[in-house]
């Protein structure tokens, strides 16, 4: 079993519409999220970092953990077609004394929204 | 505000030959990190440095593959005598002295093609 696990897509959806990407794990040392975007050729871009459990909103998106379930997911609301790109969930682990460098990717979702 | 830099954008190399990939951080992080994407597969932590330090390097492959963060210089990502498996985007991270270490940005990647 993967350590991380996310659906590749291709998601297609209208603009406007709420978009929910996921991610599980297995490992319950992931204490750290975080949710990346990269478009087509470039590299990945941080979008949003979470380590608790609940929801932490950022303008149009929101990004919501569950670590009961190990399930950690990315609405994005009124999508919009500059949206389109492949979203990208990461983790690390707790370290004694600071944070863990060693991100564990998904291996990303690809979304197109079509205007 | 220049951003972390990569390069060359792409590169390509014939089997045996050497390849040398450049990364100049976000100016003032003094964390690099190297990562590597294989077609179809999410991105892998390859190896973590500081200032002529080399932190942790357990994701690298044991021959052929070398990183470097000299004092003075970009870092640098050395694989010699390359295989076709070794096709792939290498992407840069950094962050700076005192933050989270897995708050990190990243470059725009080197697409490597062996032939």
């Amino acid at each position: 079993q993967k350590e991380v696990e996310q659906d590749p897509g291709p998601l297609s959806v209208p603009e406007g519409a709420i978009v929910s990407l996921n991610c599980t794990y297995s490992n319950s040392a992931f204490q750290y999220f975080m949710w990346y975007r990269q478009y087509s050729r470039k590299g990945p871009e941080l979008l949003m970092y979470t380590y608790s459990s609940g929801n932490k909103e950022d303008g149009r998106f929101t990004a919501q953990v569950d670590k009961s379930s190990k399930y950690i997911s990315l609405f994005i609301r009124d999508s919009q077609p500059s949206d389109s790109a492949t979203y990208l969930c990461a983790m690390s682990a707790s370290k004694s004394g600071g944070s863990n460098y060693k991100l564990t990717f998904g291996k990303g979702t690809l979304l197109t929204v079509n205007p | 505000n220049a951003g972390v830099m990569q390069n060359p954008r792409h590169l390509v190399r014939r089997r045996g030959q050497e390849a040398r990939l450049r990364c100049s951080p976000v100016k003032g992080h003094s964390h690099v990190y190297w990562y590597r994407q294989l077609p179809e597969e999410g991105l892998k932590f390859m190896v973590y440095l500081q200032k002529e330090n080399i932190i942790d390097e357990s994701g690298m492959p044991k021959e052929r593959f070398s990183a470097e963060f000299p004092k003075e210089g970009p870092s640098i990502l050395r694989i010699q005598q390359v295989v076709r498996g070794d096709s792939a985007a290498y992407f840069c991270a950094s962050s700076p002295l005192g933050h989270r270490t897995d708050t990190q940005y990243f470059g725009p990647g080197t697409r490597l093609t062996v032939l």
